[in-house]
């Protein structure tokens, strides 16, 4: 089954702590891509991924970092996690044609205390 | 600066009826648009999209209208059902441009009552 998962689904953590969300996609895609959903908000990108080794900022880049080691993988990583960053993020993979859409994972809910 | 607009929060309709959302854009480069819908607890679905070569795009009960001149694009729902349910995103980007550049409006709250 064509899908994109993401882990955890649910997180609760503290300022300060370290974390990483994995995201994982298994239909070969070259692009892959991380958003927030705030409410009032919609959907901001935070980090892209055109290829392996090819990482660009979003709207919204500050306090994350990506890695896109291998082209099923594109982990967010919290380095220090902050209040402001309690969000429901997403994790999105597409092809590189014209008229391809974005496939996303379920999401993960992360509450910063 | 916004580039893509949805500017009702929610919206509410009767099972059966036409229900209507709307997005407006800003950006005349924009030329490839797509509508996402999302149920509680899940990712974001594609649902359907209209490049600007093409003024409407037909799939079973959901119609995307786009008016260039305008730069408006409307999603219609015939008829509403109760699992029509959901937030919908409008959402644009060049047609030949990569996928990183697409943008998302803030999502609309669709309420079918049976």
């Amino acid at each position: 089954e064509a899908q994109v998962t993401q882990n955890p689904r649910y997180l609760i953590t503290v300022t300060g702590k370290k974390l990483t969300v994995t995201c994982s996609q298994n239909m070969n895609h070259e692009y892959m891509s991380w958003y927030r959903q705030d409410p009032g908000l919609g959907l901001r990108q935070i980090y892209y991924s055109m290829n392996v080794e090819v990482t660009d900022k979003g709207d919204v880049p500050e306090g994350y970092k990506v890695s896109r080691k291998e082209k099923r993988n594109f982990p967010l990583i919290l380095e220090s996690p902050s209040p402001n960053q309690t969000s429901l993020y997403f994790c999105a993979s597409g092809g590189q044609g014209a008229g391809e859409t974005q496939y996303f994972g379920p999401g993960t809910r992360l509450l910063v205390l | 600066d916004q580039q893509v607009k949805q500017n009702s929060p929610s919206l509410s309709v009767q099972e059966g009826r036409i229900s209507i959302l709307n997005c407006d854009y800003t950006n005349s480069m924009f030329d490839y648009f797509l509508w996402y819908k999302k149920y509680p607890a899940e990712g974001p679905t594609f649902l359907i999209s209209i490049s600007s070569i093409k003024d409407k795009n037909e799939d079973g009960r959901f119609t995307v209208f786009l008016n260039k001149s305008a730069k408006h694009l409307s999603l219609h729902i015939v008829p509403s059902q109760p699992g029509d349910s959901a937030v919908y995103f409008c959402a644009a980007r060049t047609y030949g441009g990569s996928q990183g550049n697409l943008i998302f409006g803030k999502g609309t709250k669709l309420s079918v009552k049976p």
